[in-house]
């Protein structure tokens, strides 16, 4: 496997279940987040996280859980969700170690995404 | 409120021609931008990018203008190729905020046709 790995690529979930996306990156890197990207709205940061340590929530609601127990694995933990939080979950990852702007630490390596749907 | 707009929902090109998309952004302390191209059920992956003491940044067929008076940028493709048929994201970022925080606009759906 290379790349960041996104599973489940397909979800559909009842308001009341609990479930979890799982994303593995195989790049070394060490700084892991979350993105949303909801029908007709650009693409929105939800977590970021930085040698495990999470960084950034980005106002989520708690409804959403995510868990990072090392730097190459990133979960997100879901439980009683709306049917507004049907969205495409991505993954993203790079290297903190590459440092300022414009050297490509800000280049972000995405995942192919899980596509949510709450009923 | 959108910080990084791109305002062309679809563009539509023959092959062979220039394709041009265009961003706009309102954010004054944005510094460095960048485009990622979307295929269907795949991720967005890392086309080009510029920082903002640069106007032109060039890779191969892929151009990138900055123009900050305006806060404007645009992609540049030529020739366009049917395989670059994509949705095209342009993100941008500021300076002290955290790494890999990227605002980015909808999307433009490029449609290169032979």
């Amino acid at each position: 496997e290379t790349g960041v790995t996104q599973t489940p690529r397909h979800l559909v979930m009842g308001m009341t279940n609990k479930k979890s996306l799982k994303c593995e990156q195989h790049l070394g890197h060490n700084a892991m987040y979350w993105y949303k990207q909801s029908a007709k709205k650009p693409l929105e940061l939800m977590f970021v996280y930085n040698f495990k340590e999470q960084t950034e929530n980005n106002s989520v609601p708690s409804r959403f859980s995510p868990e990072c127990p090392n730097s190459s694995h990133l979960f997100l933990h879901l439980h009683t969700l709306q049917p507004e939080d049907s969205a495409l979950y991505l993954c993203a990852s790079t290297s903190r170690l590459a440092g300022g702007l414009g050297d490509g630490a800000n280049v972000l390596t995405f995942g192919a995404g899980s596509r949510l749907t709450v009923l | 409120d959108q910080q990084v707009k791109q305002n062309s929902p679809s563009l539509s090109v023959q092959e062979g021609r220039i394709s041009i998309l265009n961003c706009d952004y309102t954010n004054s302390m944005f510094d460095y931008f960048l485009w990622y191209k979307k295929y269907p059920a795949e991720g967005p992956t890392f086309l080009i990018s510029i920082s903002s003491i640069k106007d032109k940044n060039e890779d191969g067929r892929f151009t990138v203008f900055l123009n900050k008076s305006a806060k404007h940028l645009s992609l540049h493709i030529v020739p366009s190729q049917p395989g670059d048929s994509a949705v095209y994201f342009c993100a941008a970022c500021a300076r002290g905020s955290t790494l890999g925080r990227l605002y980015f606009g909808r999307g433009t759906q490029l449609t290169v046709w032979p």
